[in-house]
């Protein structure tokens, strides 16, 4: 049981060039959401899903797209990548959103836009 | 919008003390309310809950209370170890999504 777990680790883009976040959890969860986190600004909800097929916008979308093609997969993505998309994104998904269900994080993937 | 905050950026504490960990929120109609711990380079942890309708829940060396007069939220770690050095983070649960705040630093010194 791997959690959830998030493809790549760390990446390097220049501005204008695209690229997408993978997330997947073994959990058999119905909620996936990315967050991006910044410096004193805690984590913000990008784009959530609550279940295969679905995705919906949160806090901070603009500039991102996601999909959720399968159960356990969750995709971030970015058309043309901006300085201001620096952050670290994680991942998260939980079963239910409810009182004693937590979400659970994925290690996070560090992206430097240049 | 909505926002939830923290009252302290950074907290320093001996080995062996007692932590306190406040936040404040703003968003009346959140019906629980979560804090989390990240370690460095790492994800948010689940640490413990609390609903909207409680005043206080324990957890192992961990104790949350919840004024809802004031809204403010703290997380109280009893007998504070080096392991517990990170960022805490609390968080409000409403329409099915959390709301974040900044996180306090919490130092624990040997």
């Amino acid at each position: 049981n791997a959690g959830v777990t998030q493809t790549p680790k760390f990446r390097v883009l220049k501005t204008g060039q695209s690229m997408t976040l993978l997330c997947a959890q073994d959990m058999n969860h119905e909620y996936m959401y990315w967050y991006r986190q910044d410096p004193g600004m805690g984590l913000r909800l990008i784009h959530y899903s609550v279940g295969e097929g679905t995705t919906a916008k949160g806090e901070v979308p603009d500039g991102y797209n996601v999909s959720r093609l399968k159960k356990q997969n969750f995709l971030l993505g970015l058309e043309s990548a901006a300085p201001s998309q620096t952050s670290v994104y994680f991942c998260a998904s939980s079963y239910i959103v409810a009182f004693g269900e937590t979400q659970y994080f994925g290690p996070g993937t560090r992206l430097l836009v240049l | 919008g909505e926002s939830v905050g923290l009252h302290l950026p950074t907290l320093s504490v001996q080995e062996g003390d007692n932590s306190i960990i406040n936040c404040a929120y703003s968003n009346s109609a959140s019906d629980y309310f979560i804090w989390y711990k990240q370690e460095s380079g790492k994800g948010p942890q689940f640490i413990i809950d609390i609903r909207s309708n409680m005043d206080k829940r324990q957890g192992q060396r961990v104790t949350v209370l919840l004024n809802k007069t004031v809204k403010h939220l703290s997380l109280q770690i009893a007998a504070t170890q080096p392991g517990d050095s990170a960022v805490y983070f609390c968080a409000e649960n409403s329409n099915y999504k959390l709301t974040f705040g900044k996180g306090t630093l919490l130092t624990v010194n040997p």
